[in-house]
C-alpha cells in the first residue's frame, strides 16, 4: 500500500527567505504525487501534481516540486515566501484514492 | 462556481446521537470521498464512491455509513456518535483517473461530547 511521510511537523521561515518542505513516498509503481495547501478554516487546494515527464514541476503561487525516484522524494520549494504562504501543506500519493502525509505547518515571520 | 459544498459547517452532538453530513458537488465528478482530519494525522479516508450507487470503505470506515443515491451528492452518516469521532470532516470530488486532483469542501467541524 502507498504511504507518504512528511518528516517536518512545523517549519518557521522569515518572509522573503526560501522554503523547502520534504516529502517521502512509498509506492510500488510509478507514483502519482500531489502537494496541497490548507489555509486556516479552509479545505485543501491543489498546488501541483506529478505523474511523469519532467521531474521539476511548477505549480500555483510560485511553488515548484522536484521528483527524485532514487530518493523516493517529492520536495516542495518556493524561492521567496510571502506572509500569505503561512498554512499547512500536505503531500499525497494516489492509487485512485489519495493517501496523505501528516502535514507540515509553515509559519512565516516578518 | 460552488464546487464542493458541505453542510453543516459546525455541529455538536451528544454521545449516541446520530447525524448525516451532506456533500454536494456541481462539477459532474464521478468520484467522491469523505476524509477526517485530526491533528498530526493528516487526512484519513473514511469511505469513497466511484459512481452513483456505489460506495467502498477507506482507511477508517468503522462507525460511519455512506450513500451515493445521486451523482452529485455523497452523504456521510454517524448512527451512534462517539467522542472519538470528534474531528473535522472533509468531502472531496474528482474526475476519473489517478491523475485527477481532488476538489475539497470547506469542512464540517464535529464535536461529540
Amino acid at each position: 500500500a502507498q504511504s507518504v511521510t512528511q518528516p517536518d511537523i512545523h517549519i518557521t521561515v522569515s518572509e522573503g527567505a526560501s522554503l523547502e518542505l520534504r516529502c517521502n513516498y512509498s509506492y510500488g509503481a510509478t507514483p502519482y504525487l500531489f502537494w496541497y495547501v490548507q489555509s486556516p478554516g479552509q479545505g485543501l487546494q491543489l498546488l501541483l501534481k506529478y505523474f511523469s515527464g519532467d521531474t521539476l514541476v511548477q505549480g500555483i503561487k510560485g511553488f515548484e516540486a522536484e521528483f527524485k525516484r532514487s530518493q523516493s522524494s517529492f520536495n516542495l520549494r518556493k524561492p521567496s515566501v510571502h506572509w500569505s504562504d503561512a498554512a499547512e501543506y500536505f503531500c499525497a500519493v494516489s492509487d485512485y484514492k489519495l493517501s496523505f502525509g501528516a502535514g507540515t505547518t509553515v509559519t512565516v515571520r516578518a | 462556481n460552488a464546487g464542493v459544498t458541505q453542510t453543516p459547517k459546525f455541529r455538536v452532538l451528544k454521545t449516541g446521537q446520530s447525524m448525516t453530513l451532506l456533500c454536494a458537488q456541481d462539477m459532474n465528478h464521478e468520484y467522491m470521498y469523505w476524509y477526517r482530519q485530526d491533528p498530526g494525522m493528516g487526512l484519513r479516508l473514511i469511505h469513497y464512491s466511484v459512481g452513483e450507487g456505489t460506495t467502498a470503505k477507506g482507511e477508517v470506515p468503522d462507525g460511519y455509513n455512506v450513500s451515493r443515491l445521486k451523482k452529485q451528492n455523497f452523504l456521510l452518516g454517524l448512527e451512534s456518535a462517539a467522542p472519538s469521532q470528534t474531528s473535522v470532516y472533509f468531502c472531496a470530488s474528482s474526475g476519473r483517473g489517478n491523475y485527477s486532483p481532488l476538489h475539497f469542501g470547506n469542512g464540517t467541524r464535529l464535536t461529540v461530547t
